[in-house]
Parts: C-alpha cells; sequence; structure tokens
C-alpha cells in the first residue's frame, strides 16, 4: 500500500525565514494531495490541497510543489511569523477514499 | 475556525456497550464521512454520505451504522463495541477536493 514519509519531524526558524516541509509518497496513482496545520488544542486545519494535474500552487504565503515523476509533495511557508507555529502534516488520498497521513513536523518559529 | 463539529471529544465504555458520536458540519457541504485511524496514521473510511446515498466500506463490522437526519449531521453508532473498536474516529466533510476533518473523537474500550 500507499506510504508516506515526512521530514524534518522537527522543525525551528527564524521569524522571517523560510520553511520548507518535504512529503515522499510511494503510489504513482495518487491523485488528492493535502497539507493541514494542527495548533494545540486544535483539529486538522486544511491549509491546501491540489490535485495530480497541479505541479504548483500558491495561497496566502504558502507554496505547495507536486513533483510527480519524484513522487514528492513540498510546502513551503515564506516569511515565517510566530502563529504559523504548529504541527504541520501531509495527506494522500488513494483509492477507496483513504488518507495517508506523514507523521508530521513541529514547526517552531523564533521570534 | 472549526467548521466540522465532533462530541464527544473521547470516551471510555465497556464491551459490549452502546455509542453513539455525533458530527455536524456547518461548510454547507454535500458529502460527509466517518473515519477510523489506525496506529500508522492511516485514516480508513468507513462511510461516505452525499445527498442521502450511503456508500459503505464493505470491510466495516455490521456493528457500525451511520445516522443522518440532513446532510449537515452525519452520526456514528456502534452497536455493540468490541476491544478493537478502541481508537480514534474523525468525521469529515468535503467539497470540490478539499477536505475538513473534525477533531475526533477517542474511544477507549475496557
Amino acid at each position: 500500500g500507499e506510504q508516506v514519509e515526512q521530514r524534518p519531524p522537527h522543525l525551528s526558524v527564524p521569524e522571517g525565514d523560510s520553511a520548507v516541509i518535504i512529503c515522499t509518497y510511494t503510489d504513482s496513482a495518487t491523485a488528492y494531495f493535502y497539507w493541514y496545520k494542527q495548533e494545540p488544542g486544535a483539529g486538522l486545519q486544511l491549509l491546501m490541497s491540489v490535485f495530480s494535474n497541479v505541479d504548483r500552487k500558491e495561497e496566502q504565503g504558502l507554496t505547495v510543489l507536486l513533483n510527480k515523476k519524484d513522487k514528492q509533495l513540498s510546502l513551503n511557508l515564506t516569511a515565517a511569523h510566530p502563529g504559523d507555529s504548529a504541527v504541520y502534516f501531509c495527506a494522500v488520498i488513494t483509492g477507496y477514499q483513504n488518507f495517508y497521513f506523514g507523521k508530521g513536523t513541529s514547526l517552531t518559529v523564533i521570534p | 475556525e472549526t467548521a466540522v463539529f465532533q462530541t464527544p471529544n473521547y470516551h471510555v465504555t465497556q464491551v459490549g456497550n452502546e455509542v453513539s458520536f455525533n458530527c455536524k458540519q456547518t461548510l454547507g457541504h454535500d458529502t460527509m464521512y466517518w473515519y477510523k485511524q489506525d496506529s500508522k496514521k492511516l485514516l480508513k473510511i468507513m462511510f461516505s454520505y452525499n445527498n442521502k446515498q450511503l456508500i459503505v466500506n464493505e470491510t466495516v463490522p455490521r456493528r457500525f451504522s451511520p445516522q443522518s437526519s440532513d446532510k449537515a449531521h452525519l452520526n456514528l453508532r456502534i452497536k455493540s463495541v468490541e476491544p478493537e473498536d478502541s481508537a480514534v474516529y474523525l468525521c469529515a466533510s468535503s467539497d470540490r477536493g478539499q477536505v475538513f476533518f473534525g477533531k475526533g473523537t477517542r474511544l477507549t474500550v475496557v
């Protein structure tokens, strides 16, 4: 079955710097890709979703890149601020609507 | 901003009891889901419900059943819980490929 690897598990960046989180997947038939943010005590907040026919998507300081050749999905937070501190999860849907989540990246933005 | 609301947050019960979890979404979506999360971060779909059409994952035991009063609500009932039902259950709704999750309900069966 699908395997999703996410790195790094922990990431600290100074305020104003960019933060990059990368996920790799194994199933080339994967069609839907998601990034979620989870703040302490909160649920999964959808940040961005991309379909497999999209290579790049930008929204509100976030850039998602999809490299289907290398089966790699990345999230780039440009000019991170302390409010971005949270745990970030990538997720993919394959086959019968089952979600495969990465193990998460704990991001700390240092003021 | 939370738009998919699940209650309770957690529940502890004994084997053989009946439990019911509630889910409500305020997004106006037509499709709702229930997922069960396993230890490897895999969310396995249990049910999807769209315009009164229920799609059931055939691997889901019959003691599980969804209940919907309208498109904003999809509850999950477990008729007689078993130890392997201990897990986190996530409700979700979707529209045009975007999927929004609730905070989850953690069930512990003792």
